[in-house]
């Protein structure tokens, strides 16, 4: 099966620097790639994701990259604020059904 | 749109008891999940139902049931609880054809087995 895995496991940065996720996978069909932000007793939500025909993707503060060959993939946040300070999981996705295997994740603290 | 729900939101059960956690969607989604979240890990997938009427396996399957009622249900079953099933409990649902497969979570169940 597949197999994810998330580093690092907590990063904590000042405010306005730039925090950065990695994960790599081990199932090369996975091709569907979603990152979720949860916050503390809250479910996870959905922050941006990537499609395996697709290298790079931004919204705003956030972007993600994706390298097939080396299968792994990352998430940039620049200008980093207060209220990004949560977990932050990755996960991949494969089949007709969406069967998704998340990372352990990443606590990310943000100092003001 | 109330997207995905469950209930109950807390339940503490007794090594032995049984229960069943409720999740329903209204989203006309095809697929739903059932993750577990013990303390700073990461959601391993249970059960998942591709459509009405399939169920598979998961990650972690054992010492649990599931069915898949209609399009909008999906019920998780305890038959015997053990305290190692203490966590937080997800649904999730998801449309393949919108987002590729974006998985939208309920807000969860928090179990305690003693």
């Amino acid at each position: 099966g597949e197999n994810v895995e998330q580093h690092p496991s907590t990063l904590s940065v000042q405010e306005g620097d730039s925090a950065v996720i990695k994960c790599t996978y081990s199932d090369s069909a996975s091709n569907y790639f979603p990152w979720y932000k949860q916050e503390l007793g809250k479910r996870p939500q959905l922050i941006i994701d990537i499609r395996s025909n697709v290298g790079e993707k931004k919204d705003q503060r956030i972007a993600v990259t994706l390298n097939k060959t080396a299968k792994h993939f990352s998430l940039h946040i620049t200008e980093t604020q207060p209220e990004d300070s949560a977990v932050y999981f990755c996960a991949a996705t494969s089949g007709a059904a969406g069967k998704s295997t998340f990372g352990d994740g990443t606590t990310l603290t943000v100092k003001p | 749109n109330a997207g995905v729900t469950q209930t109950p939101k807390f339940q503490v059960l007794k090594t032995g008891q049984s229960m069943t956690l409720q999740c329903a969607q209204d989203m006309n989604h095809n697929s739903m999940y059932w993750y577990r979240q013990d303390p700073g890990m990461g959601l391993r997938l249970i059960y998942y139902s591709a459509s009405e009427g399939t169920t598979d396996k998961g990650e972690v399957p054992n010492g649990y049931n599931v069915s898949r009622l209609n399009k909008r249900e999906f019920s998780l079953r305890l038959e015997s609880a053990a305290p190692s099933q203490t966590s937080v409990y997800f649904c999730a649902s998801s449309e393949l054809r919108v987002g590729f497969g974006t998985q939208y979570f309920g807000p969860g169940t928090r179990l305690t087995v003693l």
